[in-house]
Formats: structure tokens, C-alpha cells, sequence
């Protein structure tokens, strides 16, 4: 089965700052590349994905790259706000959703 | 109801009752999910419906069954609840694709916490 590590497992930034959280997974059939956002006591919510033939897509101050050859993909939050507070997971995996192989999760804090 | 309905939202359990966990979405869609969420391990893909009357094992299927009669209704029953089962559940659901080209979007339900003691 997949094998996902997602770091780091926690990151602070302060207000403003730029945030990176890496995604590696060892499966060389994924082909898509999701990142999940988790509020506290929420549930989780899709903020951005990727396809394999895409090698970087943004929404605004979200972007997600792709290295296939290396087997990782990031997730960058730029100008961070106290609302990007959160825990992210990636979940690449093949064409099924049940296919989808969750991270351990990476707790963001932004320090206003 | 809109999108995906969990309940109970959370329930304590004695060691070796029966329980079940209840889904139900309004989104028509084929493929629906259940996840265990515990600290540290992120979410864990228990069991998957693709379609109406089929059902496959996840990453952590022990000591949990499903089934999918319809469209909208997918519960999660733990036979016997043993407190290693204590954890949030979380249903979600997608319009499933097999192609690359589809979207795999999962939508997820508020989650139902459950304590076995």
C-alpha cells in the first residue's frame, strides 16, 4: 500500500510569513494529489489538488507543486492569516477516492 | 439535510455493546467512506461503498462492518465495541470516477464521536 509522510508535523509562523508543507508518498501509480484542511472540532475540507500531468496549480494564496520524479508534493500558503490555523493533510492516491492515503497531518499555527 | 448527515454526534459506549454509527447524504452521490480519526494517525479509511450493493475493506476494517442497500444511507456498525474503537468517525462521500481525468472530492460529514469504556 501507499506510505505517506507529510512534514513537519507541526509549524508556527507568524502573521504574514509564508508556510511549506511537504508530502512524500511511495506509490508510483498516484496520480493525484489532494490537501485537505481540518479546523479544530471541524471537519476535514478540500483547499486545493494537482493532477499528475500538472506541475504547479494556485488558488489565490494557496499553491501546490509537484515532483513526481521524487515522489512529493508541497502545499505553500503565502501572506498566512490567523485563519489559516489549522491541521493540513495530503491524500495522493490513484483514480479512486478510496484509493486516497491520508498523511499523519501537519498543526499550522499563525501567530498574529 | 444537506450534504451529509452523521449521528449520533457523539456517544459513550460500554466495552461490548453494539453500536451504529448512521450516514446519510442528499448529494446523490455513488461512492461514500468511513474514517476513523485519531490523534496523531490522521484519517484511516475503515470501509468504502463505490456504488449502491457493493462494499470494499479499507486500511482498518477489524471489528467493523458497513452496508450500502442505497444511495443515500451508509452505516457503520462495530459488532462488539471494544475501547480501541474509541475515536471520531468521520462518513464522507464523492462522485467516484475511475479515470484520471475525474475528480476525487471527498465530502465529509460533521463526525460522530465514540468513547468505549
Amino acid at each position: 500500500g501507499e506510505n505517506v509522510e507529510q512534514h513537519p508535523s507541526t509549524l508556527s509562523v507568524q502573521e504574514g510569513d509564508s508556510a511549506v508543507i511537504k508530502c512524500t508518498y511511495s506509490d508510483s501509480a498516484s496520480n493525484y494529489f489532494p490537501w485537505y484542511k481540518q479546523e479544530l472540532g471541524k471537519r476535514p475540507q478540500l483547499i486545493i489538488d494537482i493532477r499528475s500531468n500538472v506541475g504547479e496549480k494556485k488558488d489565490q494564496r494557496i499553491a501546490v507543486t509537484l515532483n513526481k520524479t521524487a515522489k512529493h508534493f508541497s502545499l505553500h500558503i503565502t501572506e498566512t492569516q490567523p485563519e489559516d490555523s489549522a491541521v493540513y493533510f495530503c491524500a495522493p492516491g490513484g483514480a479512486g477516492s478510496y484509493q486516497l492515503t491520508f498523511g499523519k497531518g501537519t498543526k499550522l499555527s499563525v501567530i498574529p | 439535510i444537506a450534504g451529509i448527515t452523521q449521528a449520533p454526534t457523539s456517544q459513550i459506549l460500554a466495552a461490548g455493546r453494539r453500536m451504529t454509527l448512521r450516514c446519510t447524504q442528499d448529494m446523490r452521490h455513488n461512492a461514500m467512506y468511513w474514517y476513523r480519526q485519531d490523534l496523531g494517525l490522521g484519517l484511516r479509511l475503515i470501509h468504502y461503498s463505490n456504488t449502491a450493493g457493493t462494499t470494499g475493506k479499507g486500511e482498518v476494517p477489524d471489528g467493523y462492518s458497513v452496508s450500502r442497500a442505497n444511495t443515500d444511507d451508509f452505516p457503520l456498525t462495530l459488532a462488539s465495541a471494544v475501547p480501541s474503537q474509541t475515536s471520531v468517525y468521520f462518513c464522507a462521500s464523492s462522485v467516484e470516477h475511475r479515470t484520471s481525468s475525474g475528480a476525487n472530492v471527498l465530502t465529509f460529514g460533521a463526525g460522530s464521536r465514540l468513547t468505549v469504556l
